[in-house]
């Protein structure tokens, strides 16, 4: 059974730029979270999408969104982007909501900007 | 409220030895604690989790001691292996938030031979 893909695994960006992140989740999981890993602040939630609608949304700034599509993929898109931004994106997959479930967490996405 | 205080954040034990690993909450809406694992270049995993109706649970090596009176949780590793070296973060979450789960800020174990 795959686990939790996400791509693109290191990228990159300049300040001001927008990235766009992609989660493939576990067949069959139909919740995706994501989450921002730094040194400093450790992991913090950013939003949970369930059956492609927004479950919960964490403390970030309207530049950092997302969206779940029909087969459960999600993105998540920063925009005009500032050097805070650099971190480890985490994607997680799990078969339902409401931590009643496993939460399967994806090896990241490693964002830097310059 | 929605923070979940870890520590040690470091830990060094010997091969055989007991690593501890102590976190505090207090939001009493949470209802869901779990323990993750993680090593350099991955993602989390999930070690083992507890809710509030029980007090103590075991799977093989890992126990979780859950006081909720206190509002604390902590980790118990039994017989501490090399491979066992990562860095283990507590959670905390509510069934009435959705799958979102507030992270302590990790403990990096390291076991010496």
């Amino acid at each position: 059974k795959a686990g939790v893909t996400q791509t693109p695994r290191y990228l990159i960006k300049t300040r001001g730029q927008q990235v766009t992140l992609s989660c493939s989740p576990i067949s069959g999981h139909r919740s995706v979270s994501w989450y921002q890993q730094t040194p400093g602040q450790g992991l913090q939630f950013l939003f949970e999408y369930f059956s492609e609608t927004q479950r919960n949304k964490g403390n970030f700034p309207g530049r950092f969104s997302g969206r779940q599509f029909s087969n459960s993929r999600s993105e998540m898109n920063v925009s005009t982007l500032e050097l805070g931004d650099s971190a480890l994106y985490l994607c997680a997959s799990s078969l339902v909501t409401g931590n009643t479930g496993e939460l399967f967490f994806g090896e990241g996405s490693r964002l830097t900007v310059l | 409220q929605q923070q979940v205080k870890q520590s040690p954040q470091s830990l060094i034990v010997q091969k055989g030895g007991i690593s501890i690993i102590n976190c505090a909450y207090e939001n009493t809406a949470f209802d869901y604690f779990p323990w993750y694992q993680q090593f350099p270049g991955k993602g989390p995993a999930l070690l083992i989790a507890i809710r509030p109706d029980v007090s103590e649970k075991k799977e093989g090596r890992f126990t979780i001691s859950f006081n909720k009176s206190a509002k604390q949780f902590s980790l118990h590793i039994m017989d501490s292996q090399p491979g066992d070296s990562a860095t283990y973060f507590c959670a905390a979450g509510g069934t009435g938030g959705g799958n979102k789960l507030t992270f302590g800020t990790g403990t990096q174990l390291k076991v010496e031979l």
